[in-house]
């Protein structure tokens, strides 16, 4: 059974800074990794998806890298802003709809 | 990508009642999901809605508690039944349009008083 780990599980920063947020699995059988982004009370917004065959995808400030043989993944935000204070979750796919898991996530606090 | 809208976005519920969620998507699609999101916790799948055919329901959910309908490719709906404090929580309606990407809603969080 896949698992999924987020951490560090909270995360406050001064505006401006580079920060990593990481993402394990214990399965490396997968079909891609989707990090989103999840503000307080709302539903979830994707970021980016990375391919099983890929190692990393870019979209304006954010980075996400994989090493599908280490289980691991990070989200890597460049000179980050209030505005990225939310909650992230990454989603692992090993195969289908059914075999979607995702973490708990990593609160993300940017202060200005 | 897909749009897609969910009612209500909230709603406070009395314990014993029921609610019915809607989700539209803004193009036709095989399969919707429905997830549950506790507070403080991951999403976990509740069912598979497919058109034309009875919702497929993870372990630990059952139709006479989460009953969905799914009139057309581009509809459905959730329903909870017989709320208690415990149903408190964000229902989240996803698609996957092309077997690759999911796509969610903005949610519906829901609280049981």
């Amino acid at each position: 059974k896949q698992e999924v780990t987020q951490i560090p599980a909270a995360l406050s920063v001064p505006e401006g800074e580079n920060l990593v947020l990481n993402c394990s699995f214990t399965d490396s059988a997968i079909y891609n990794l989707q990090w989103f982004r999840q503000d307080p009370g709302k539903g979830l917004t994707s970021l980016l998806l990375i391919q099983s065959s890929q190692r990393e995808q870019t979209s304006g400030r954010l980075n996400a890298s994989l090493d599908k043989s280490s289980g691991r993944s990070t989200l890597y935000i460049a000179a980050s802003q209030p505005g990225d204070s939310a909650t992230y979750l990454c989603a692992v796919n090993s195969g289908g709809y059914q075999k979607v898991t995702f973490g708990i996530g990593t609160k993300l606090q940017v202060i200005p | 990508s897909a749009v897609i809208s969910q009612k209500p976005s909230r709603d406070i519920c009395q314990r014993g009642t029921s609610l019915t969620i809607q989700c539209q998507v803004d193009s036709q699609v095989t399969m919707m999901f429905w997830y549950r999101q506790q507070p403080g916790q991951s999403l976990t799948l509740i069912a598979t809605a497919n058109q034309g055919s009875e919702a497929t329901y993870e372990s630990g959910f059952v139709i006479d508690k989460f009953p969905i309908s799914r009139p057309n490719l581009t509809f459905s709906t959730l329903t909870v039944s017989n709320m208690s404090p415990e149903d408190s929580s964000i229902y989240l309606c996803s698609v996957d349009l092309d077997g690759n990407t999911i796509y969610f809603g903005e949610g519906s969080w829901l609280t049981v008083v």
